[in-house]
């Protein structure tokens, strides 16, 4: 694998699941991202980890939880998800927070 | 507040005309400015950064300009073909950020016909 890779690529949760999105990064990067991208509107920051350690979160309500173990995996952990939360999720990397970011193929989460 | 704004939204042109697509911003204190493109229900692919010390990027049929003062950045593609059918998006870190914040516009989605 090479490059920042997401799993699952799809995902489909009733309101009161539970479940979590994962990204790796192959690029030896210090910096991990995660970002929300809505129908019609701007892509979102949401979080931030440079190097294991949250630096940022945007205001992002409580029910979802990033874990970021080491500098390589980025977890997004959901629970009590609202409809409209329905997005496509982006993770990204960059050598470290000033540089140019590389990103995943995103996962398409769908709640129901 | 920082405001990122591409127009147009949507773009076609025929196969073989150059594609210019603009991008704006509000506030002139940007550090870098970085252009993507975008697959259908795909992730980012990052096309060209410029710092805000450079006034131009080229990368083979695409070369991308900034004027900081004037809040603009321009991308052209050179010759498009359909496989340029994308939406391309535009994002600028300001220089106050300190945690590597893309701030973006909402894309111009661009058709190229055959």
């Amino acid at each position: 694998e090479t490059g920042v890779t997401q799993t699952p690529r799809h995902l489909v949760m009733g309101m009161t699941n539970k479940k979590s999105l994962k990204c790796e990064q192959h690029l030896g990067h210090n910096a991990m991202y995660w970002y929300k991208q809505s129908a019609k509107k701007p892509l979102e920051l949401m979080f931030v980890y440079n190097f294991k350690e949250q630096t940022e979160n945007n205001s992002v309500p409580s029910r979802f939880s990033p874990e970021c173990p080491n500098s390589s995996h980025l977890f997004l952990h959901l629970h009590t998800l609202q409809p409209e939360d329905s997005a496509l999720y982006l993770c990204a990397s960059s050598q470290d927070r000033g540089r140019e970011q590389y990103f995943g193929p995103g996962t398409r989460l769908t709640v129901t | 507040k920082q405001e990122v704004t591409q127009i147009p939204a949507a773009l076609s042109v025929p196969e073989g005309e150059n594609l210019v697509l603009n991008c704006s911003f509000t506030d002139s204190a940007i550090y870098n400015l970085q252009w993507f493109r975008q697959d259908p229900g795909k992730g980012l692919t990052s096309l060209l950064l410029i710092q805000s010390s450079q006034r131009e990027q080229t990368s083979g049929r695409l070369n991308a300009s900034l004027d900081k003062s004037s809040g603009r950045s321009t991308l052209y593609i050179a010759a498009s073909q359909p496989g340029d059918s994308a939406t391309y998006l535009c994002a600028v870190r300001m220089t106050t950020d300190s945690w590597g914040k893309l701030q973006f516009g909402a894309g111009t989605q661009v058709v190229v016909t055959p």
